[in-house]
């Protein structure tokens, strides 16, 4: 499967506890992408990374978040001291390069489900 | 401030007819746009998109019309098939910006 995968695909953690999140681009894709949906809303954006290096993180919480694409390995979201706030769907996805003239289409993996209580 | 507006929260239509999903934006750096499809409980699939030096761009069963002056597109689906019951986003990217931005999405179902 050459798609972006991420795991886990749903994940159950107490409140104060840690999640990670992990995603892998497709093969050949450098450019990583994180999206949250929060239940009955849209998806917005909270990072895009390249290999090493963070692009623009403006849709991330100020606290608690972080995330990382090392030089080797998957991508991952960091959730610290999770909320009840925080349980929603994860979406991870890449694209092969940084925008062109001719647009930049990314591509979605299957999400990972975050449930708090 | 929502950069890209989907006004209509849900469409149904009639299988074999059109189904049109309307986006608006408000963002004039915005270059290029695309349409997903997503079905409950995965993530988001791409359909189809437009650069904005072109007014149509046509994939089959899926069309997408952009009006720049007016800042809006949409997304037409003739004919429309029970599986193409969805929610549809609709997104767009500014230049030399590799995030897209998206909006809440409109649930299209197909009746029979």
């Amino acid at each position: 499967n050459a798609g972006v995968m991420q795991n886990p695909r749903h994940l159950v953690r107490r409140r104060g506890q840690e999640a990670r999140l992990r995603c892998s681009p497709m093969k050949g894709h450098s450019h990583v992408y994180w999206y949250r949906q929060l239940p009955e809303e849209g998806l917005k954006f909270m990072v895009y990374l390249q290999k090493e290096n963070i692009i623009d993180e403006s849709g991330m919480p100020k606290e608690r978040f972080s995330a990382e694409f090392p030089k080797e390995g998957p991508s991952i979201l960091r959730i610290q001291q999770v909320v009840r706030g925080d349980s929603a769907a994860y979406f991870c996805a890449s694209s092969s390069q940084w925008r062109t003239s001719s647009g930049n289409t990314i591509y979605f993996g299957e999400g990972s489900w975050l449930t708090v209580v | 401030d929502q950069q890209v507006k989907q006004n209509s929260p849900s469409l149904s239509v009639q299988e074999g007819r059109i189904s049109i999903l309307n986006c608006d934006y408000t963002n004039s750096m915005f270059d290029y746009f695309l349409w997903y499809k997503k079905y409950p409980a995965e993530g988001p699939t791409f359909l189809i998109s437009i650069s904005s030096i072109k007014d149509k761009n046509e994939d089959g069963r899926f069309t997408v019309f952009l009006n720049k002056s007016a800042k809006h597109l949409s997304l037409h689906i003739v004919p429309s098939q029970p599986g193409d019951s969805a929610v549809y986003f609709c997104a767009a990217s500014a230049p030399n910006a590799g995030k897209s931005t998206f909006g809440d999405g409109t649930t299209l179902t197909v009746k029979p």
